[in-house]
C-alpha cells in the first residue's frame, strides 16, 4: 500500500494563478482532510470530507475549494493564489468506524510558494 | 473547546539523555490524545494514542506518554535520545463537532539532538 500520496511535491505560483493539489488514499478511509501548515501553527485544517459525496469547512478555508472526486481523491483547488496561501499543505484520511477514535495518516506534503 | 498548549517550541538534548516534550490540553469531555512526529521534509506519524484505556501509553521508538487528568498533561518521555529522534514534535486532541472528530494541534516542539 502507498497509503497516501499527493501531487505535486514541490510548486511556485504567482499571485493570481490558480492550482489543484492532488490526494489520492488506497487504505479504503472514508475520511480525508486538508490542511496547511504554518511556522509556529501547527497544522490547521482547510476542509475536510467526512465520507464520499460531502465536504465540509474547517478552520481556514477561505480562498480555498475542494473536491472529493470519489473514495480515494481529494483535491483542493485555489482559484486565485495569494501570498498568504505560501505554506506546506497535507492531505490526510481516516477509518471512520462506528466506536473508537483512529488517528489520520498523512502524505508527505505539498510545499507551495506563491510570489 | 477543545485546545492543546505545546510548553516548549524548541528542546536540546545530548544523545543518551532523557527527553521530555509537554503537552497539556484543554477539553470539555474526556479527551483522545495523540503525540504525531514530523521528521524534515517528511509527513507525519503517529507515535502513539491515548484513548480511555491505559493513562500509560507506549508508542513506538521507545516514546511513551502518561495521560494526567488532574494535571489536564499528557506529556511525551523517552529514557535515552538518539539522533534520529530529531525532528518536531505535535500534541494532538480531538473535538467532536459537527458529528465528527477532528483534530487540534499544538504549535509543536523541535527536538535537536546534540552528539
Amino acid at each position: 500500500n502507498a497509503g497516501v500520496t499527493q501531487t505535486p511535491k514541490f510548486q511556485v505560483l504567482k499571485t493570481g494563478q490558480s492550482m489543484t493539489l492532488q490526494c489520492a488514499q488506497d487504505m479504503n478511509h472514508n475520511s480525508m482532510y486538508w490542511y496547511r501548515q504554518d511556522p509556529g501553527m501547527g497544522l490547521r485544517l482547510i476542509y475536510y470530507s467526512a465520507s464520499e459525496g460531502t465536504t465540509d469547512k474547517g478552520e481556514v478555508p477561505n480562498g480555498y475549494n475542494v473536491s472529493r472526486l470519489n473514495k480515494r481523491e481529494f483535491s483542493l483547488r485555489l482559484e486565485s493564489a495569494a501570498p498568504s496561501q505560501t505554506s506546506v499543505y497535507f492531505c490526510a484520511s481516516r477509518d471512520l468506524l462506528s466506536s473508537g477514535v483512529n488517528e489520520q495518516f498523512f502524505g508527505p506534503g505539498t510545499r507551495l510558494t506563491v510570489l | 473547546a477543545q485546545s492543546v498548549t505545546q510548553l516548549d517550541s524548541h528542546v536540546s538534548v545530548s544523545e543518551g539523555t532523557p527527553v521530555l516534550l509537554r503537552c497539556n490540553y484543554s477539553s470539555s469531555y474526556s479527551p483522545s490524545l495523540f503525540w504525531y512526529v514530523q521528521h524534515p521534509n517528511k509527513g507525519l506519524q503517529l507515535l502513539l494514542k491515548y484513548t480511555s484505556a491505559a493513562t500509560l501509553v507506549k508508542g513506538i521508538n521507545g516514546f511513551e506518554a502518561e495521560f494526567k487528568k488532574s494535571e489536564t498533561s499528557f506529556h511525551l518521555t523517552k529514557p535515552s535520545a538518539h539522533m534520529s529522534d530529531a525532528a518536531e514534535y505535535f500534541c494532538v486532541v480531538t473535538r467532536f463537532s459537527g458529528g465528527y472528530n477532528k483534530l487540534i494541534f499544538g504549535a509543536g516542539t523541535r527536538l535537536a539532538v546534540h552528539p
